[in-house]
C-alpha cells in the first residue's frame, strides 16, 4: 500500500483532458513538501515530467500541468495524444517516515 | 550530457549478495545526491534511499537497513548499492537517480537483477 494514492488506470480519447489525482496526508503533501510527477514508458526508465508541483522541465509540452492542493495534488493533461499513453507516478517526501514516497503509479489508456 | 551508467543486469541465488554500480558523468558528482528506486516485474517505483555524494551521509528506507548498504567512490564519480542476503521479490529493475531540488532530474537505465534458484 503506497503512503500516496493515486488511481490504478485513467482513461480518455484522444484530444480529450483527463486528471490523475495523488492523495497524501499531512506528513508529506500536507505539510508543504513538494510533488513530482513521472512519466515511464514500457521498457524504459521513468522521465521528470513535473516539478515543485506545477513546473515543467524543458521539452515538456504545456500540455501537461500540474497542481496541489491540502493533501492532495493533480496531474492534468489536455488535449491527449496517443503517445501519452503510459504510467505516470508521483513522487514526494514524507516527514513521519522521514524518506521519500511515491504514488503506485496510474495507467493512462 | 548529463549521463548515469550503471553495471549489467545480473542473476543471483537466494541468499546472496549484490552491488550494482553507478558512474556519473557530465556534472560535478558531489554536488548532487543520488538515489536509488526500484521497480519488480510489473509493480511501481519504490524508493530505497539515498547518499550524499559529498559527505557519504546515508538515508535508508525501512526496508533497507540491515540488508543494504549505499556508498560512493568520489574519485571515480561512482555510486554503489549493495542488497544481501537476496530473497526471490528482490527481482526487479533497479534505478540509481540524480536528486536537484526533491526532484529526480536524470535517472541511470536501470539494472536488472534476477534471483533464482
Amino acid at each position: 500500500q503506497s503512503v500516496l494514492t493515486q488511481p490504478p488506470s485513467v482513461s480518455g480519447a484522444p484530444g480529450q483532458r483527463v486528471t490523475i489525482s495523488c492523495i497524501g496526508s499531512s506528513s508529506n503533501i500536507g505539510a508543504g513538501y513538494d510533488v513530482h510527477w513521472y512519466q515511464q514508458l514500457p521498457g524504459t526508465a521513468p522521465k521528470l515530467l513535473i516539478y515543485g508541483n506545477n513546473n515543467r522541465p524543458s521539452g515538456v509540452p504545456d500540455r501537461f500541468s500540474g497542481s496541489k492542493s491540502d493533501t492532495s495534488a493533480s496531474l492534468v493533461i489536455t488535449g491527449l495524444h496517443t503517445e501519452d499513453e503510459t504510467d505516470y507516478y508521483c513522487q514526494s517526501y514524507d516527514s513521519g517516515l522521514s524518506h521519500w514516497v511515491f504514488g503506485g503509479g496510474t495507467k493512462l489508456t | 550530457q548529463v549521463q548515469l551508467v550503471q553495471s549489467g543486469a545480473d542473476l543471483k541465488n537466494p541468499g546472496a549478495s549484490v552491488k550494482v554500480s553507478c558512474k556519473a558523468s557530465g556534472y560535478t558528482f558531489t554536488d548532487y545526491y543520488i538515489h536509488w528506486v526500484r521497480q519488480a516485474p510489473g509493480q511501481g517505483l519504490e524508493w530505497l534511499g539515498c547518499i550524499n555524494t559529498d559527505s557519504g551521509v546515508t538515508n535508508y528506507a525501512q526496508m533497507f537497513p540491515g540488508r543494504g548498504t549505499m556508498t560512493r567512490d568520489t574519485s571515480i564519480s561512482t555510486a554503489y548499492m549493495e542488497l544481501s542476503r537476496l530473497r526471490f521479490d528482490d527481482t526487479a529493475v533497479y534505478y540509481c537517480a540524480r536528486e536537484r531540488d526533491t526532484a529526480i532530474v536524470t535517472w541511470g537505465q536501470g539494472t536488472l537483477v534476477t534471483v533464482s534458484s
